[in-house]
């Protein structure tokens, strides 16, 4: 069974650019987790999407949306990008939303640096 | 606000020592608990999770943690820790009854294993 792949791996863009990054969740998979990580701040959760619909935000500026696809694939996209917004962004898939014993799978995560 | 800490940052073990690294949260209930490992460059691999029942449980890779409601732990312990344990390691808490998708996670604590 094919884990969360995220494409792609790395990214160089210049400020003021925007990106789009890629998540294909596991198979049967319906919810997707965004996560940003720096050495600063750690892990930061970005925003959730179950079934096409965004269910959780967190404290991000509107330049970072997402959305998902009715094959549960999901992508996140970044605005006028600054030098800040150079992290690890890793994406999570999970089976269900709510509770039952179920867990979150992360991909490789994409390296984006801004320069 | 929930909220993890792990108070180490870093800790080095000699290989063959015993091993706990330190997970406390803030939360208004017993939330989800999990435990994962980062190697440099990667995702985030699931070592164990607490979702009810036995407060001792059991992962991957010789990894155990106990959740202790008292004292609002769930540190993880290995009885003897092997070179390819170096890495980084995540305790986070998820919404009890609420999606998966968000986690909550400690700035990590780094491992360094000598031979």
């Amino acid at each position: 069974k094919a884990g969360v792949t995220q494409t792609p791996r790395y990214l160089i863009k210049t400020r003021g650019q925007q990106v789009t990054l890629s998540c294909s969740p596991i198979s049967g998979h319906r919810s997707v987790s965004w996560y940003q990580q720096t050495p600063g701040q750690g892990l930061q959760f970005l925003f959730e999407y179950f079934s096409e619909t965004q269910r959780n935000k967190g404290n991000f500026p509107g330049r970072f949306s997402g959305r998902q696809f009715s094959n549960s694939r999901s992508e996140m996209n970044v605005s006028t990008l600054e030098l800040g917004d150079s992290a690890l962004y890793l994406c999570a898939s999970s089976l269900s939303r709510g509770g039952g014993n179920t867990e979150a799978f992360f991909g490789q995560g994409t390296r984006l640096t801004v320069v | 606000a929930q909220s993890v800490t792990q108070p180490d940052i870093h800790i080095t073990v000699s290989e063959g020592a015993s091993l706990e690294l330190r997970c406390n949260y803030s939360y208004g209930a017993t939330p989800y608990l999990f435990w994962y490992v980062q190697s440099p460059g990667q995702g985030l691999q699931l070592l164990l999770k607490y979702f009810s029942g036995d407060t001792l449980v059991q992962g991957i890779k010789g990894f155990e943690a106990e959740f202790k409601r008292s004292q609002s732990s769930f540190n993880l312990r290995k009885p003897s820790v092997h070179w390819s344990d170096a890495a980084e390691y995540f305790c986070a808490v998820g919404h009890r009854g609420s999606t998966l998708g968000r986690l909550y996670f400690g700035r990590g604590t780094q491992l360094t294993v000598w031979p």
